[in-house]
């Protein structure tokens, strides 16, 4: 039972360059979330997805994009690496948001220098 | 908008002493309320929840009583031990903003010392 699995684990980019942290579940939930966690600060969203097809911004959605081609998979895009990117990024998924059931991966330190 | 307020950490305790971290909270419909843990190198796992008003969530010794009046979630426990170790998160899901997702507070993160 994998529940939602996160790559890379740990990244280092340099300013400018690009990349795509991925994220899969295998629980069928239509709900699937991307946060980034800095110190101090809790957990921001930054963009959410409510089935295949569909997604939206969320507090934080600058700098990224998204796309949920399949229920399964829900990869978070950095177009130009900045350092205010350094965080620590986190991919959840639900089945019943007014629950707070959230499932949440290990995580992707990622550093931009 | 929502929000959620949690007292600062770092919290230090002893082994077996009581525990409460303080959660209070600011929503603009009827929200759900919620406490995770973050164990070190981990994600966050759901450790307790409420849905409404005077429900009382537990879990592995944890306790927590939805209080609307107040509008605070304080998370207690009677006797810690080292392995609670961690940074514990309250969180809301207000039902008037769709599938907005969780709004979490800063976090607290609680040593427990031997």
């Amino acid at each position: 039972n994998a529940g939602v699995t996160q790559t890379p684990k740990f990244r280092i980019l340099k300013i400018g360059q690009s990349m795509t942290l991925q994220c899969a579940q295998d629980m069928n939930h239509n709900y699937m979330y991307w946060y980034r966690q800095d110190p101090g600060m809790g957990l921001k969203l930054i963009y959410y997805s409510v089935g295949a097809g569909i997604t939206d911004k969320g507090e934080v959605p600058n700098g990224y994009n998204v796309s949920r081609s399949t229920t399964e998979d829900f990869p978070l895009r950095l177009e130009l690496a900045a350092p205010s990117q350094t965080s620590v990024y986190f991919c959840a998924s639900s089945p019943r948001p007014h629950l707070g059931e959230a499932f949440f991966g290990q995580g992707t330190r990622l550093t931009v220098v | 908008g929502n929000s959620v307020t949690q007292m600062e950490g770092p919290v230090t305790l002893s082994e077996e002493a009581f525990l409460t971290i303080n959660c209070t909270y600011t929503a603009t419909g009827y929200p759900s309320l919620f406490w995770y843990v973050q164990y070190p190198g981990e994600g966050l796992q759901l450790l307790l929840k409420a849905t409404k008003a005077d429900d009382k969530g537990s879990n592995k010794g944890f306790e927590a009583t939805y209080r609307k009046e107040t509008t605070s979630f304080h998370l207690e426990k009677g006797s810690v031990q080292v392995s609670d170790s961690a940074v514990y998160f309250c969180a809301l899901w207000d039902s008037g903003g769709g599938a907005d997702g969780l709004t979490f507070g800063k976090g607290t993160h609680l040593i427990i010392q031997p």
